[in-house]
């Protein structure tokens, strides 16, 4: 079975600090990565995609690939209030049009 | 979202009842995409469209149809609904493999729909 998984959380982080996300999935040929951020009763955002090991930024946000590992994360730097939400993983698992989502990690910034 | 609709946004109706949701799309997008989002299972596949009429099946989709005659249009349907249907449904458009943003998907604002 093709997974993607992520901590549900809650995940509490002080107003100001570096929020850290992690994602793990579980074939080895996956191609394309993204992240999503999901406010309750909201659709899904995508904020982050990355194809290639290593990091890669965009404002407050790093997104890191490992694929040997088969992880990839996301880094919020100065988490603000407005951060709190649900993050969610997704994989394009193989070669096709098709990507799978983590079940999603909720993240509370704390005022 | 501004490129995607979803129609109804929000529906009430009875076990056994028929039920199509639209959704419509401005941007041109190749892929169509219809998910279902329930507490503890998170986003689930129901059907996609590879192009106008080119469908195939995800993970969820039995009691459920699709059809898209329009590049901008795919159409959700539930023959006979039940209880276990409801949920919040999301179309989500995707430009394809081709380019530097291959797989990357875009979500409409979503249909909640309940089913007694």
């Amino acid at each position: 079975q093709k997974e993607v998984e992520q901590n549900s959380g809650p995940l509490s982080v002080p107003e100001g600090a570096i929020a850290s996300l992690n994602c793990t999935y579980s074939d080895r040929v996956s191609q394309s990565f993204f992240w999503y951020r999901q406010y309750s009763g909201k659709s899904p955002e995508l904020i982050m995609s990355i194809y290639s090991n290593g990091d890669k930024e965009d404002g407050r946000f790093t997104a890191q690939l490992n694929k040997a590992s088969q992880y990839v994360s996301l880094l919020i730097r100065d988490s603000q209030p407005s951060d709190s939400a649900t993050y969610l993983c997704a994989v394009n698992l193989t070669r096709d049009d098709k990507i799978i989502f983590g079940k999603g990690t909720r993240l509370h910034i704390l005022p | 979202d501004a490129g995607i609709t979803q129609s109804p946004r929000h529906k009430v109706t009875e076990t056994g009842t028929p039920v199509t949701l639209r959704c419509h799309q401005t941007e041109n997008h190749r892929y169509m995409y219809w998910y279902r989002q329930d507490p503890g299972h998170g986003l689930r596949l129901i059907h996609y469209s590879y192009g106008v009429k080119d469908t195939d099946k995800g993970e969820v989709s039995d009691g459920y149809s699709v059809s898209r005659s329009k590049t901008e249009d795919f159409l959700l349907t539930l023959e006979s609904a039940t209880s276990s249907q409801t949920s919040v449904y999301f179309c989500a458009i995707s430009e394809g493999l081709a380019g530097e943003s291959y797989n990357e998907q875009f979500f409409g604002p979503g249909t909640r729909l309940t089913v007694l």
